[in-house]
């Protein structure tokens, strides 16, 4: 597609429930990144796939949350046993992950509601 | 810890003046430089990168990098309504990540 693409745009879910989050990167981008955003609040690094490298795990908040990318391409960040602090918006952006080609160019969210 | 430093703001600007955007940066090696603007309920959309020391201009907005004194700047000449919104300085690092800031809340006055 032309842009990064992320679904569903809204999820509410019930405490203690699980919930999958779609990324589906700008073609041709190596570089995938999830960040999550509180209400007010800046940006907050998740996790970073790069090529067929490690990804860079180093933001997940818990080992409640995962997330994988297959065929270098689409990603699926999962939530298990879903919190109410887990509310927030969760953002996706793609790069081509090279000095000089490193801008981000993100998705239009994910908003999840934890009741 | 790499950190990107800016005033939360909120920066109140008459319409038709000169915003200024300022944001600091502890990573002496970090090469590439970003801002971003973002309205409320939306995701962060690319304003300006900028690579080497010195001004970059587009349009109404004027990036400034300065390397040695860690510090890069966003100047948004003739300001507009529509401009007003938060603006997130970001930084590369070694890793091609970019380090945000908290980003400044920017409100033109008409």
């Amino acid at each position: 597609g032309a842009g990064v693409s992320q679904s569903p745009s809204n999820k509410v879910t019930e405490k203690g429930k699980d919930v999958e989050l779609r990324c589906d990167p700008i073609s041709g981008h190596t570089a995938l990144y999830w960040y999550r955003q509180s209400l007010g609040q800046g940006l907050e690094f998740l996790i970073y796939f790069q090529g067929n490298s490690a990804p860079d795990k180093s933001g997940l908040p818990s080992d409640r949350f995962s997330a994988e990318r297959t065929g270098g391409s689409v990603s699926t960040l999962t939530i298990q046993r879903t919190q109410q602090e887990d509310s927030a918006v969760y953002l996706c952006a793609s790069s081509f992950g090279l000095e000089g080609a490193n801008i981000q160019y993100f998705g239009a969210g994910t908003r999840l509601s934890v009741l | 810890q790499k950190e990107v430093e800016q005033n939360s703001g909120p920066l109140s600007v008459p319409e038709g003046a000169i915003a200024s955007l300022n944001c600091t940066y502890s990573d002496r090696g970090s090469q590439s430089f970003f801002w971003y603007r973002q309205y409320s309920g939306k995701s962060p959309e690319l304003i300006m990168f900028i690579y080497s020391n010195g001004d970059k201009e587009d349009g109404r907005f004027t990036a400034q990098l300065n390397k040695a004194s860690q510090y890069v700047s966003l100047l948004i000449r003739d300001s507009q309504p529509s401009d007003s919104a938060t603006y997130l300085c970001a930084v590369s690092d070694s890793n091609y990540q970019l380090i945000w800031g908290a980003g400044t809340k920017l409100i033109i006055k008409p």
